[in-house]
């Protein structure tokens, strides 16, 4: 069964609009994270998350928040969605063990596309 | 800020080559140095790390050594396999392991 949960797999979005990424782990870890993939850019880190707070932002952009309703959720909502936001978006998570390195495990990735 | 080179955009081999993908960085602090592999499809999965200088991270035959002073984490594998095949990436973080960097990928095509 997966472990990480992320839904949709393909998503298009027209310019403007606003979009809900969903993810889901079933690792038991408490914190979370989302990264940014496109053809121009390599992995781009974007958010943290630890018992539910945030704890690194590296996205300038407020149209980007994520949300964690629950301990094992952290989805990602896009508002204002421009054609630059076209990316494969992933998340993932570990133990918030600070320090001591947590590996990451990370999501299939959602593929968003902007008209 | 802090970030990660690595000087091969993509590298063709036959099996049984031997691997080499260099990996330099630079940051601030003292960062902890990690190898992710990503399979097409797929997102990376963690090969290993070295937080000090000195250590040797490995796993599946491949290995880094944490370098200070040369400020390098190459990674390496003796012998590779068609299955080797995906994209590798080097990665730092300075912050206990939460917000990793990434270099630009390598890709690693191995033919039989």
């Amino acid at each position: 069964d997966p472990k990480i949960i992320q839904k949709p797999k393909y998503l298009v979005a027209v310019t403007g609009s606003e979009k809900i990424l969903i993810c889901e782990q079933y690792l038991g870890h408490n914190a979370m994270y989302w990264y940014r993939q496109s053809a121009k850019k390599p992995l781009e880190f974007m958010f943290s998350y630890s018992y539910q707070k945030l704890m690194d932002n590296q996205t300038a952009s407020s149209r980007f928040q994520p949300q964690s309703s629950k301990k094992n959720h952290l989805d990602l909502q896009i508002t204002a969605l421009k054609p630059d936001d076209s990316a494969t978006y992933f998340c993932a998570s570990s133990q918030a063990d600070w320090g001591g390195y947590a590996e990451q495990f990370f999501g299939p990735g959602t593929r968003l596309t902007v008209l | 800020g802090d970030s990660v080179t690595q000087t091969e955009g993509q590298v063709a081999l036959s099996e049984e080559d031997f691997l080499t993908i260099h990996c330099n960085y630079s940051a601030s602090g003292y960062p902890a140095l990690f190898w992710y592999v990503q399979y097409p499809g797929e997102g990376p999965q963690f090969l290993f790390r070295a937080s000090r200088d000195k250590e040797k991270g490995s796993s599946r035959g491949f290995e880094a050594t944490y370098n200070k002073e040369a400020t390098s984490f190459h990674l390496q594998k003796a012998s590779v396999q068609e299955s080797d095949s995906a994209v590798y990436y080097c990665a730092l973080s300075d912050r206990g392991g939460r917000a990793l960097i990434f270099g630009t990928g390598t890709t690693v095509s191995v033919s039989p």
